[in-house]
């Protein structure tokens, strides 16, 4: 099993584009999530889905979508970006839906907005 | 509200010395559940322990115990014999039954000098 894969792992942007970090987990989980980590803040959930076509908001879920057509596959839209979407972002899965089960992460993706 | 308090940002401490990192939550529900990861300077995000709010036996793996007690609402996390190793910061979290997102404390970067 590869876990929970993400790409790109460095990524920067210009102020105003528009990129779509993936994510992918091969455990057939049916919970998945977005964070975003930045220094003195922890971790933030900025989206989350409990199964295929059923998203829900997070902590902090301006200026970014999500969308789940398939059970393995979560990507992350940044609509327009901004210097305050600099961050490190993690993808995270787990079992659902009846017990919270320990998340599995990825190894992050580094994005950059100048 | 739920909430995980991890009162010390950083930590130093020798190799071998033991060390304890504090974990404090707030929550209303009966049955929630306590996490701790570990963020090594790699960058990933590791699983170390879950636990359910009905089973406060202390845990033990190798040199890292833990200590969960419902009258202080604490679940904190001792490494005997300290490495360098476990050089990293560690973070506590927190769900509740029926909830779907993870709430986390702020980390505790813990620095283990040779």
């Amino acid at each position: 099993n590869a876990g929970v894969t993400q790409t790109p792992k460095f990524q920067v942007l210009k102020t105003g584009q528009s990129m779509t970090l993936q994510c992918a987990q091969d455990m057939n989980h049916e919970y998945m999530s977005w964070y975003r980590q930045d220094p003195g803040m922890g971790l933030r959930l900025i989206h989350y889905s409990v199964g295929a076509g059923i998203t829900d908001q997070g902590e902090v879920p301006n200026g970014y979508n999500v969308s789940r057509s398939t059970t393995e596959d979560f990507p992350l839209r940044l609509l327009s970006a901004a210097p305050s979407q600099t961050s490190v972002y993690f993808c995270a899965s787990s079992y659902w839906p009846s017990t919270p089960d320990t998340q599995y992460f990825g190894p992050g993706t580094r994005l950059t907005v100048l | 509200a739920q909430k995980v308090t991890q009162a010390q940002t950083e930590i130093s401490v020798v190799e071998k010395e033991d060390v304890t990192l504090d974990c404090v939550y707030e929550t209303r529900d009966t049955t929630y559940y306590l996490f701790w990861y570990k963020q090594p300077p790699s960058g990933e995000l590791v699983f170390l322990i879950r636990r359910n709010s009905f089973d406060e036996q202390n845990e033990i793996s190798g040199r890292y115990s833990w200590n969960f007690q419902k009258s202080t609402s604490s679940f904190n996390f001792t490494i005997t014999a300290s490495q360098v190793v476990d050089s990293a910061v560690y973070f506590c979290a927190l769900s509740g039954e029926n909830n779907r997102k993870l709430i986390w404390g702020l980390g505790t970067s813990l620095a283990v000098n040779p």
